[in-house]
């Protein structure tokens, strides 16, 4: 079955940039989405389809996909943005929708 | 505006059984795609089931395969998850969500705010 990796924890000064990996076997080939979750909540989707944004999201959160890795980045980090962050994508081999097991990021 | 709410959580013996329930709102419930996702205490997420807008095509996760089955009633605008053979390692938030389209290529663009199951003796 298909695996997705994410970095357990990623640290950030505020204002700073934070990136949070996501690496998958040609993961290019896929679809990828993230989730923020904050404690005590449901996830919300902060990026779709590799890059776009839900209407809502600021533009400070962005996505890349190229090759085995797809990234989360979010700019100008904010004491806000402290959460989990989870990448999925649909295995379309097995018919099973992959989630990564998730990123702490922790604003300092 | 969209809004999912999950019912039918709760205390269940192992081996028991548990039928969750999500009403849906706010959208055109019958040309989406349904999710669960679940949640263990203090873990991350893992996907269940999915159900397609027709509720032709089902999809479930090995872990729980033969064991839980999603379904839907689009007249009543409602998806629900039955849950057989229950095990401590069923414990968990189950979360509702829409699939953002008509296909898998866009991930999952509303959530509910989650039905607890506990399994336990």
């Amino acid at each position: 079955s298909y695996v997705l990796t994410q970095p357990p924890s990623v640290s950030v000064a505020p204002g700073q940039t934070a990136r949070i990996t996501c690496g998958g076997n040609n993961i290019r080939s896929k679809s990828v989405h993230w989730y923020q979750q904050k404690p005590g909540q449901a996830p919300v989707l902060v990026v779709y389809a590799d890059s776009d944004r839900p209407s809502g999201i600021p533009e400070r959160f962005s996505g890349s996909n190229s090759g085995n890795t797809a990234t989360l980045t979010i700019s100008r980090v904010e004491a806000g943005d402290e959460a989990d962050y989870y990448c999925q994508v649909w295995d379309g081999t097995s018919d099973h929708w992959v989630f990564g097991g998730g990123t702490k990021l922790t604003v300092l | 505006e969209v809004q999912l709410l999950e019912s039918g959580g709760g205390l269940v013996q192992p081996g028991g059984s548990l039928r969750l329930s999500c009403a849906a709102s706010g959208f055109s419930f019958s040309r989406y795609a349904m999710t669960w996702v679940r949640q263990a205490p203090g873990k991350g997420l893992e996907w269940v089931s999915s159900i397609s807008d027709s509720g032709d095509s089902t999809y479930h996760a090995d872990s729980v395969k033969g064991r839980f089955t999603i379904s839907r009633d689009n007249s009543k605008n409602t998806v629900f998850l039955a849950m057989d053979t229950l095990r401590a390692e069923d414990t968990a938030v189950y979360y509702c969500a829409k699939i953002k389209s008509g296909s898998f290529s866009f991930g999952f663009d509303y959530w509910g705010q989650g039905t607890l199951v506990t399994v336990s003796s």
